[in-house]
Order: C-alpha cells, then structure tokens, then sequence
C-alpha cells in the first residue's frame, strides 16, 4: 500500500461526458502527479501540482484540467470524453516538487462506451 | 524532447534463467527510476539510481545505471515465476519539476 488514494476505481461512461477523479496523496507529501496509461501512448505524465500551484505540465490535453485543493488533494477533470480518452489514470505523490520518488496509487480505470 | 527506450518489449523466459532489460534515455539525466507493474495494477517502485555507476540490488534483481552511455540495465538472475510483470524505466531529468518520462516497458513472462 503506497498510501496513496485514488477514487473512484472504475468509472464507465459516454462520449461528450465530463468526470471528475480524485487523489489523496500521502500523508506528508506536498506534490501530486498525474499520469495516463493507455495501449497507444503507454505512460505519459499530464501534470503536477506542488502545495496547490501547478508546478509542470506534460501532455495533457486541453479538455483536461486539474487542481489541488488547500487540503493538498488533487482532482483531474475530463470533459467532453472521446473514446480514445479510455485508459488508466494514476495518481503519484512525493514529499517536494523536485527529483523525489514518487509512489503511485492503484489508478482509476476509465471506460468511455 | 527525452525520449526512453527499452528492450526488449516482451520477454519470455524459463524459470532458473538468466536475462537482462535495458534502458537507453536521449538526453542528460542523473536520476533513473525502475518500476515494476502486474496487470491492471499500480506501479510498484523497485529502484532508484541517482549516479554513474550505481549498482543496486534486491533479490534476483540488479540494476545499474551508466549516464555517460545514458543507459541503465535491468539484470534477472535466475528467475521465479513470481517475476512475471511489466517492468518500466523512467527517467526524471536533474534540475526540472519531477515529471517521469517512462519507457515502453518489457513484459515479462516467467514460464515453469
């Protein structure tokens, strides 16, 4: 167990659809990352937040959106879905923003029908 | 842009084998991180190198990193079935905000 919490771990839903997926870091750690898997693109990093400020941004598309919260949780938002947008999203956290291990949770399976 | 290879992407081997992954990386990083994955699961780390030269171990796995060959390998040592997985590299370039650029990882299929 990582320490890391991700909810919800399956979500089933519809092209043009918006949902929202949550991540609780660890205790103690400031920064939260968020990843996707997926068969096309394999793991590639979206974005991290660091104590509440986006700190770096990867290949995240512009119908994604994240935050983190005062309470340092983090929510990854996905709007109007297309199916390619099918994958597994992980949440990772680490104590700071810079070259620290980062532990991941169990990810969040999303199915777009 | 980093880009990180590894090869190769599918391995199958029998049990009491010998093999090695390996993980090139395109541009200057010190830190290189190897994690292991089981299907439909989360990512598991197994090692963090943060020099040249370093050499870790734990089990049958060893792994090493060379960043004047920008490469790091990934050494199994006769191998169990409980081995079986996906297993990543991930490069985290020294000096940025943390962000993980991974591998396209090699599945390994242990077999009795």
């Amino acid at each position: 167990d990582s320490g890391v919490t991700q909810t919800p771990k399956h979500l089933i839903t519809a092209t043009g659809q918006r949902v929202t997926l949550r991540c609780s870091p660890r205790s103690g750690d400031l920064s939260v990352y968020w990843y996707q898997q997926s068969l096309d693109q394999g793991l590639q990093f979206l974005i991290q937040y660091y104590n509440g400020e986006e700190r770096a941004k990867g290949n995240i598309l512009e119908r994604f959106s994240a935050q983190q919260f005062p309470d340092l949780h983090s929510e990854l938002n996905l709007s109007s879905l297309e199916l390619g947008d099918s994958a597994l999203y992980f949440c990772a956290s680490s104590v700071g923003p810079i070259n620290q291990p980062q532990h991941f949770g169990d990810g969040t399976r999303l199915s777009i029908l | 842009e980093l880009k990180v290879e590894q090869n190769p992407l599918f391995l199958s081997m029998q049990e009491g084998k010998n093999y090695t992954i390996y993980c090139n990386y395109s541009t200057t990083s010190d830190r290189l991180y190897w994690y292991r994955q089981d299907p439909g699961k989360s990512l598991e780390s197994l090692f963090v190198l943060l020099s040249n030269g370093a050499v870790k171990q734990e089990g049958r796995l060893m792994a090493s990193l060379d960043t004047k060959a920008r490469l790091s390998t990934l050494h199994i040592t006769a191998a169990v079935h409980d081995l079986s997985a996906t297993y990543f590299c991930a490069v985290d370039r020294t000096g940025t905000a943390s962000k993980l650029t991974f591998g396209t990882g090699t599945r390994l299929q242990v077999t009795l």
